[in-house]
């Protein structure tokens, strides 16, 4: 069976630090993956989306970035975290015919101070 | 654009009482449509779909029918329990689309009071 993993699952960093979030997912090959970011009582916003190594494709522009160096993790990174970068990020993948069902991690939840 | 919009909570209901949350949605073409659930500090999981009109996806009590005429998708429960509190997303996928990507609505929270 296919599982997503997500960590850290919490993380209290500083105003102008660096970011690392990493996402792996294990038991299916060449999957889409997504990084989306829930800011307190608001919905989600997609943020990146991979179909494959080294390709990222960004939706908003922003103070973060992603990478795909494997087949199965994305990473979602910033070189200097701003207050606003707050929120709860969640990964999620997408394979095979069913490409519409989107399975979610446990998410990251990120506090900037 | 293609969008989602939910209605407002928080939905404060009592434990066996009838739960309707309103989703419409604008698209292009002929859109799949899901509800997905987040329990409180969890990930979003997927409640239920409906890929074209009329079909109604089920899951766990849950129902929505797919409404080309009305472009809605309502969430519909005869008997909530208190389990069932968490936030509710209404989202689409635009049928042309091949990377899956996913438009949400803003969420709809609902509590469940015994």
């Amino acid at each position: 069976s296919q599982t997503i993993h997500q960590w850290p699952a919490t993380l209290v960093q500083p105003v102008g630090s660096p970011l690392s979030l990493e996402c792996t997912v294990e038991g299916t090959s060449n999957p889409n993956l997504y990084w989306y970011r829930q800011a307190a009582g608001r919905g989600l916003q997609l943020l990146f989306y991979s179909v494959g190594i080294g390709q990222i494709s960004s939706e908003v522009p922003q103070n973060l970035s992603a990478s795909r160096p494997q087949d199965r993790q994305f990473i979602l990174s910033s070189k200097k975290l701003l207050l606003s970068d707050s929120g709860f990020y969640l990964c999620a993948w997408s394979v095979g015919q069913e490409q519409e069902t989107q399975y979610f991690g446990p998410g990251t939840r990120l506090l900037v101070l | 654009g293609n969008s989602v919009t939910q209605m407002e909570g928080p939905v404060t209901l009592s434990e066996e009482a009838f739960l309707t949350i309103n989703c419409t949605y604008t698209a292009t073409g002929y859109p799949s449509l899901f509800w997905y659930v987040q329990y409180p500090g969890e990930g979003l999981q997927l409640l239920l779909k409906a890929t074209k009109a009329d079909d109604k996806g089920s899951n766990k009590g849950f129902e929505a029918t797919y409404r080309k005429e009305t472009t809605s998708f309502h969430l519909e429960k005869g008997s909530v329990q208190v389990s069932d509190s968490a936030v509710y997303f209404c989202a689409l996928r635009k049928g042309s689309s091949n990377t899956g990507k996913l438009i949400f609505g803003q969420g709809t929270t609902l509590q469940v009071k015994p």
